[in-house]
């Protein structure tokens, strides 16, 4: 069975350039959570969706970021432009008690 | 503000040993007690979880230590194995409209010499 799907594992951008990590949970979870991993800060939550809609974005560090969740199966976080101060490891996970939460691998993003 | 606060940072113990890593926690309103494992170039698994209705709670080598009055809690690992070796985070929620938001301690790194 297929855990949480993380697209791309690693990603290497300049400065300014938009990027976009890709998430597929896993199937029947409704609950799907961004997280950001830092030496300094730690585990991050950003936004968590329940049933798709977004119920909390407080974690959003600023509007450079986003995040949408389409449909049941697919989520993305994008960030607009990018910043080094952006570099970290980017986790997606799932759940559908919204305790037991999956991780997927996560997107390890560098910005020079 | 760290509602959840983790002990040690890291930690060394020897194979066949205890492993003992400590939180404290300020919300009493947190009702959820996991504890994740990550390995490097992984995300965390869920590793063992509580809740505050018991005091204990054992699963293999894994222990969670529970106690509400002190709002702190602690994983102990028996027989601590090279394979060990990793990062731990606790973690805390409480229910909030019927799903639960975690509150993840820094982590603490193990590691297991042979």
């Amino acid at each position: 069975d297929a855990g949480v799907i993380q697209s791309p594992r690693h990603e290497v951008t300049e400065m300014g350039q938009e990027v976009t990590l890709r998430c597929k949970p896993i199937s029947g979870h409704n609950s799907l959570f961004w997280y950001r991993q830092t030496m300094m800060r730690g585990l991050e939550l950003l936004i968590y969706f329940n049933n798709n809609v977004p119920i909390d974005d407080s974690g959003m560090p600023e509007d450079r970021f986003s995040a949408k969740m389409p449909n049941a199966s697919f989520s993305t976080l994008k960030i607009q432009p990018s910043e080094p101060r952006d570099s970290a490891v980017y986790f997606c996970a799932s759940s559908f008690t919204g305790n037991e939460q999956y991780f997927g691998p996560g997107t390890r993003l560098t910005v020079t | 503000q760290q509602q959840v606060k983790q002990s040690p940072q890291s930690l060394i113990v020897q194979k066949g040993g205890i492993s003992i890593i400590n939180c404290a926690y300020e919300n009493t309103a947190f009702d959820y007690f996991p504890w994740y494992q990550q390995f490097p170039g992984k995300g965390p698994a869920l590793l063992i979880a509580i809740r505050p209705d018991v005091s204990e709670k054992k699963e293999g080598r894994f222990t969670i230590s529970f106690n509400k009055s002190a709002k702190q809690f602690s994983l102990h690992i028996m027989d601590s194995q090279p394979g060990d070796s990793a990062t731990y985070f606790c973690a805390a929620s409480k229910k909030n409209t019927g799903f639960q938001k975690l509150v993840f301690g820094t982590g603490t790194r193990l590691l297991v010499s042979p």
